[in-house]
């Protein structure tokens, strides 16, 4: 069974900064997909990022980028020029393409933003 | 505009009582799915459904039911055997085929005890 592991369960970062969130994952399938989602207070669940297992190009949307080494399994995100606004609630996510159609998540990192 | 809606936002159980939660998406999407939210555990599974007409549990089935009647509408029923139905829950969607793999959440219900 697949499984996403994040070992960091809060974070702190100075505004204007860069930080990084680790992501592990396990599983036997060869594509699949990888998110980053963000969660702020609202609760509103946001998707920030997706990769493509079979990319080699690490994904990037504007601050955020991704740092995917698939050998090693592991699903890292970079926020860059961190603001205040980015403070949240960060979920690590899996979708395989086997049929199962369940995505897997993991339990979240919490990051604070330092003015 | 296109999404998902929720309600309600807040809603209250008495013991023994049935409650229903509602999700409804407007972005012609096949694939539905409910999940759980506890402090600290991330999202949990509950149900999801790929068409409609059709559902399967996920990995905390216990205590809930839905149904799938229509491709906009996934409502969720918390039943009198859900022991602890406090949380926070969050309906998405996925338009469905093995190309679209991203999924969309609504704002979520928080569901309290009484």
């Amino acid at each position: 069974a697949q499984t996403v592991t994040q070992s960091q369960p809060e974070m702190s970062v100075q505004e204007a900064e860069t930080v990084t969130l680790s992501c592990t994952y396990d599983t036997s399938e060869s594509d699949y997909y990888l998110f980053w989602y963000k969660q702020p207070p609202s609760r509103q669940m946001i998707l920030v990022i997706r990769q493509e297992a079979y990319k080699q190009q690490n994904a990037t949307e504007n601050r955020f980028s991704v740092n995917f080494q698939k050998a090693a399994k592991s699903f890292s995100l970079k926020i860059s020029d961190s603001q205040l606004g980015d403070a949240a609630m960060y979920f690590c996510a899996y979708w395989g393409t086997s049929g199962t159609y369940k995505y897997i998540f993991g339990t979240g990192t919490r990051l604070k933003v330092l003015a | 505009d296109g999404g998902i809606t929720q309600s309600p936002k807040y809603l209250f159980r008495k013991e023994g009582q049935n409650v229903t939660l509602s999700c409804e998406q407007n972005l012609n999407h096949d694939a539905m799915y409910w999940y759980r939210q506890d402090p600290g555990q991330g999202l949990r599974l509950i149900y999801y459904s790929q068409i409609v007409n059709d559902f399967q549990k996920g990995d905390i089935a216990e205590g809930y039911s839905v149904s799938r009647e229509k491709k906009e509408s996934f409502p969720l029923t918390v039943t009198s055997a859900q022991k602890n139905p406090t949380a926070f829950y969050l309906c998405a969607s996925r338009l469905g085929s093995n190309s679209q793999e991203t999924q969309y959440f609504g704002p979520g219900t928080r569901l309290l005890v009484l």
